[in-house]
């Protein structure tokens, strides 16, 4: 069964950089598909934050993507995220996922089919 | 940037059907995806690939995807349905959400 868990502060301060990291288990990242962050603030939708290729290759939301990044530790099978720059809209709940695809194209299916439990971070002085 | 669009809220009695739908331009082009989120809960992917469904998930959950629209469809809902439904999709390499349909069972 594959599982991943999220861990980093759950408090940062304002101007600040926000560090998460997910830990996989039950799948070896090295061994291929994409890798996610979405984050949900308090009481609104999801919001994708950014994808990763097992072989390091990211993809960002266009309205993120100056302040974040995504990267790999495939010797602790775990990927990272960090934003920099944070303020209290950076406030919520960040979770991380797997696709199970080796194609981000759209000529093939592109879901999300396991997601962590989720980490609540909020950003205060 | 691609948007898609949810209604924010669709209501069904119990034993009804309940239909969500998801807009966005020549979505049916696209491969559709919906989860299921309960209060305080983490997504569950319940339709990927427009109408396929993940090992565990109840045939009453079903999808279809044509034109500019995608639909979840919830056949003899159950109170325990009662949750929050994103879409989603890809379009040119970015993952887009739709805003989610909070469905009350009455």
């Amino acid at each position: 069964q594959v599982q991943l868990q999220e861990s980093g502060p759950g408090l940062v301060k304002p101007s600040e950089t926000l560090s998460l990291t997910c830990g996989v288990s039950g799948y070896s990242i090295s061994s291929g598909y994409y890798w996610g962050w979405i984050r949900q603030p308090p009481g609104k939708g999801l919001e994708w934050i950014g994808n990763m290729y097992h072989s390091g290759s990211t993809y960002y939301n266009p309205s993120l993507k100056s302040r974040v990044t995504i990267s790999v530790d495939t010797s602790k099978n775990q990927f990272s995220l960090k934003l920099t720059s944070v303020t209290a809209a950076d406030t919520a709940v960040y979770y991380c996922a797997r696709v199970p695809a080796d194609d981000i194209t759209g000529l093939s299916p592109y879901h999300f089919d396991y997601w962590g439990r989720g980490t609540l971070v909020t950003v205060s002085s | 940037s691609y948007d898609l669009t949810q209604p924010p809220s669709v209501s069904v009695s119990p034993g009804q059907t309940a239909s969500i739908t998801c807009s966005g331009e020549k979505l049916g082009d696209k491969y559709a995806s919906w989860y299921q989120q309960m209060p305080g809960q983490s997504p569950v992917l319940v339709i990927y690939q427009d109408s396929k469904r993940p090992s565990g998930i109840p045939e009453r959950f079903s999808g279809s995807n044509s034109g500019n629209t995608a639909t979840l469809t919830i056949s003899g809902t159950q109170a325990v349905d009662e949750a929050d439904y994103y879409c989603q999709a890809l379009d040119r390499s970015v993952v887009v959400f739709g805003g989610g349909t909070k469905l009350t069972v009455l």
